[in-house]
């Protein structure tokens, strides 16, 4: 069946720093979804991209989508402690709405 | 406008015990879903419901029914409680692709 994997499982980051997560999927994707988790709480939509090689900013975050539409990445800029959380990337599954999410990146941010 | 609510946010059970989680969203939403998320891991799906009337299983049903018992509502039972089923339960809805979450229903099973 369909995978999503992500990479890494922990992010260690020095605030100020930039870093980048990536999403590998072992199917092509029409879209990818990414989601933000604070600690203690539920996930939130962040983005969605559709087109092959699509790259959309919000504020400090870049996200891309592979020109194959099998992977992805999230890159933060100047990270913040604001920025702390677990990043969940998300792809449909064939049918329906129902989506297969990767196991998340937790970023952990050093003041 | 509350977005997508669930009670309760915390319940310990006993093994062998049942409970419903409730969950109700005021979005209008046809998708409805129900996930589980064990420490340290991404979500997984348990069952799915399309539009009122429907259901369908995820990656892991076992051990979990469901009820969409109108647009709104859709609840998940576990008729028999194993410690396997500690987590904290997710319900989201959705129009099209994007998921909203509720807040969350931690789960302990002894």
């Amino acid at each position: 069946g369909q995978q999503v994997m992500q990479i890494p499982q922990y992010q260690h980051v020095q605030e100020g720093e930039d870093f980048t997560t990536y999403c590998n999927s072992s199917t092509t994707l029409s879209n990818i979804q990414w989601y933000k988790q604070r600690p203690g709480g539920h996930p939130v939509f962040l983005i969605q991209l559709v087109k092959s090689g699509e790259v959309k900013k919000q504020k400090r975050l870049t996200f891309q989508f592979g020109e194959a539409k099998k992977n992805s990445s999230l890159h933060i800029t100047a990270t913040q402690t604001t920025d702390v959380g677990t990043y969940f990337c998300a792809g449909p599954k064939a049918a329906g709405n129902k989506l297969t999410f990767g196991g998340g990146t937790r970023v952990l941010v050093k003041p | 406008n509350a977005g997508v609510t669930q009670t309760p946010k915390f319940q310990v059970l006993k093994t062998g015990q049942s409970m419903t989680l409730q969950c109700a969203q005021d979005m209008n939403h046809n998708s409805m879903y129900w996930y589980r998320q064990d420490p340290g891991m991404g979500l997984r799906l348990i069952y799915y419901s399309a539009s009122e009337g429907t259901t369908d299983k995820g990656e892991v049903p076992n051990g979990y029914n469901v009820s969409r018992l109108n647009k709104r509502e859709f609840s998940l039972r576990l008729e028999s409680a194993a410690p396997s089923q500690t987590s904290v339960y997710f319900c989201a809805s959705s129009l099209r692709e994007e998921q909203f979450f509720g807040p969350g229903t931690r789960l302990t099973v002894l």
